[in-house]
C-alpha cells in the first residue's frame, strides 16, 4: 500500500520568509512518481510538479524548489521570499507506475501573512 | 479555455436522491479520474478510464456509485440513494497515456446531502 504523509497540518509565515513543506512517502512499488499540487481558496487543484523515482536531481522553478531524497523517501517543497499569493494548500501525492490514481496526503495550509 | 470542465460546479440534493455528475477532460487526454474530497482532506481516488475501459473501480466506495465514459470522452458519475455522509467534493482530472502522467483537475462539484 501507498502511503503520503505531510505532518505539518498549517504553517503560518511572514512575507518574504523562506518556507519548506515536508513530504515523505511509502512505497514498494520501485518505479513511482511523485507530485505536488496547489489547492488555492478558490478550490482548484494546480499541478506544480511531477518527479520519477530514477530521477533524484533537484529542481529549481523560479522562487520553487524542491528536494526528492529517496534515501528518506522525502520529496520536500522550498518557497522561497514568499508572497502573499502563495496562500493556499500544498499537496503532495504519489503514484506507482501504472496508471493507478494518485495517494494524497493531508495537505499542509500555508499562511503567508503580509 | 481547453482544461477539464465538471458540471453542475454545485449540487444540493435531499437524501435518497440519486445525482449525477459530468466530466469532460482535456480532448487530447485518454485517461480520466474521479476522486472525492472531504473537508481537511486530500482527494480520495475512486476510479479511473482508459478511453472508454473502466480499468480501476474497486475504490469506489460503496455499489451506490457508478461511473462511466461511453464514447471515450466525457464522463459521469452517479450516485445512487444519497446519504448525508456523501457530502463532498467530486473531482474529475484526466492525463495522457504516459506512466505517471501528470493529472489535470477540473474545477469540482460540490454535492451537499440535506
Amino acid at each position: 500500500a501507498q502511503k503520503v504523509t505531510q505532518a505539518q497540518t498549517e504553517i503560518s509565515v511572514v512575507e518574504k520568509e523562506d518556507v519548506t513543506l515536508d513530504c515523505v512517502y511509502e512505497t514498494r512499488d520501485t518505479t513511482y512518481y511523485l507530485f505536488w499540487y496547489k489547492q488555492p481558496p478558490s478550490g482548484e487543484l494546480v499541478f506544480l510538479i511531477r518527479r520519477n523515482s530514477f530521477d533524484e536531481q533537484n529542481e529549481i522553478s523560479g522562487r520553487y524548489s524542491w528536494n526528492f531524497q529517496k534515501s528518506t523517501s522525502s520529496f520536500n517543497f522550498t518557497i522561497t521570499a514568499s508572497q502573499v499569493v502563495d496562500s493556499a494548500v500544498y499537496f503532495c501525492a504519489l503514484t506507482g507506475g501504472g496508471a493507478d490514481g494518485l495517494t494524497f496526503g493531508k495537505g499542509t495550509h500555508l499562511i503567508i501573512q503580509p | 479555455d481547453t482544461g477539464v470542465s465538471q458540471d453542475p460546479r454545485h449540487k444540493i440534493t435531499k437524501r435518497g436522491q440519486n445525482v449525477t455528475f459530468r466530466c469532460d477532460p482535456i480532448s487530447e487526454h485518454n485517461r480520466l479520474y474521479w476522486y472525492r474530497q472531504t473537508l481537511g482532506q486530500g482527494p480520495e481516488f475512486l476510479t479511473y478510464f482508459q478511453n472508454e475501459a473502466q480499468l480501476e473501480k474497486s475504490r469506489l466506495l460503496s455499489d451506490r456509485f457508478s461511473a462511466e465514459r461511453p464514447k471515450g470522452s466525457f464522463s459521469t458519475l452517479e450516485i445512487q440513494r444519497t446519504e448525508q455522509g456523501d457530502s463532498a467534493m467530486y473531482l474529475c482530472a484526466s492525463s495522457l497515456v504516459v506512466p505517471g502522467g501528470e493529472q489535470f483537475f477540473g474545477p469540482g462539484t460540490r454535492l451537499t446531502v440535506l
